[in-house]
């Protein structure tokens, strides 16, 4: 039973290109979210994603940042024109249930560098 | 906002002494999750506790969750060099909200 997968491991991109982050959540799980880790601080939250629907997008920037889950495929985190401070980690978790559940999964990161 | 305060940021110990790590809130959570991350990886969850007061042992690791649903503690028992790690505790906001409020983290080194 796979976990979840995220890819690719490790990015590099020049401020103003495109960024695509994908997660393939584990089997049977519908709930998907994204958070982001920045050096020496905890993870935020940045969206909560069903199956071709955002649920919650609260945690995400307005502008260049954008989120899917479609009903075929993995969930994808998009950042257009990165800029230096987009650089982090972006962890992507899933779940059967949702938090309330209290099984939810995180995969083992993106790393995205901006230079 | 709720927030959970994490202490202490930095812990380094020798093998074989105990430890606990404290996750701190004004804010009630429905449930608290402890992870455990290594360099370069993903968060990997060690326990949910649900219930006030609950306490949890998972080897020589002991969970507790604050009578108030607050705050949560970590106690290690006779650390060894493989427990070194970055400890992080996440609660899930009552009122229905899916978005998890992680902590800061506890950086803890056992040196054997």
């Amino acid at each position: 039973n796979a976990g979840v997968m995220q890819n690719p491991r490790h990015l590099v991109r020049r401020r103003g290109q495109e960024a695509r982050l994908r997660c393939s959540p584990m089997k049977g799980h519908s709930h998907v979210y994204w958070y982001r880790q920045l050096p020496e601080e905890g993870l935020k939250f940045m969206v909560y994603l069903q199956k071709e629907n955002i649920i919650d997008e609260s945690g995400m920037p307005k502008e260049r940042f954008s989120a899917e889950f479609p009903k075929e495929g993995p969930s994808i985190l998009r950042i257009q024109q990165v800029v230096r401070g987009d650089s982090a980690a972006y962890f992507c978790a899933s779940s059967p249930t949702g938090v309330y559940g209290n099984t939810i999964y995180f995969g083992e990161g993106s790393w995205l560098t901006v230079v | 906002t709720q927030l959970l305060e994490q202490s202490p940021q930095f812990l380094s110990i020798q093998e074989g002494e105990n430890l606990t790590v404290y996750c701190n809130s004004s804010s009630v959570f429905s449930s608290l999750q402890w992870y455990r991350q290594e360099p370069g990886e993903g968060p990997v969850l060690l326990v949910t506790v649900v219930t006030g007061g609950e306490v949890k042992k998972l080897k020589r690791l002991t969970f507790q969750f604050g009578d108030a649903r607050k705050d949560s503690s970590l106690h290690i028992t006779a650390a060894q060099p493989g427990d070194t790690g970055l400890y992080l505790c996440a609660g899930a906001p009552s009122g229905g909200s899916e978005k998890l409020v992680f902590g800061k983290g506890t950086k803890l080194t056992v040196n054997p």
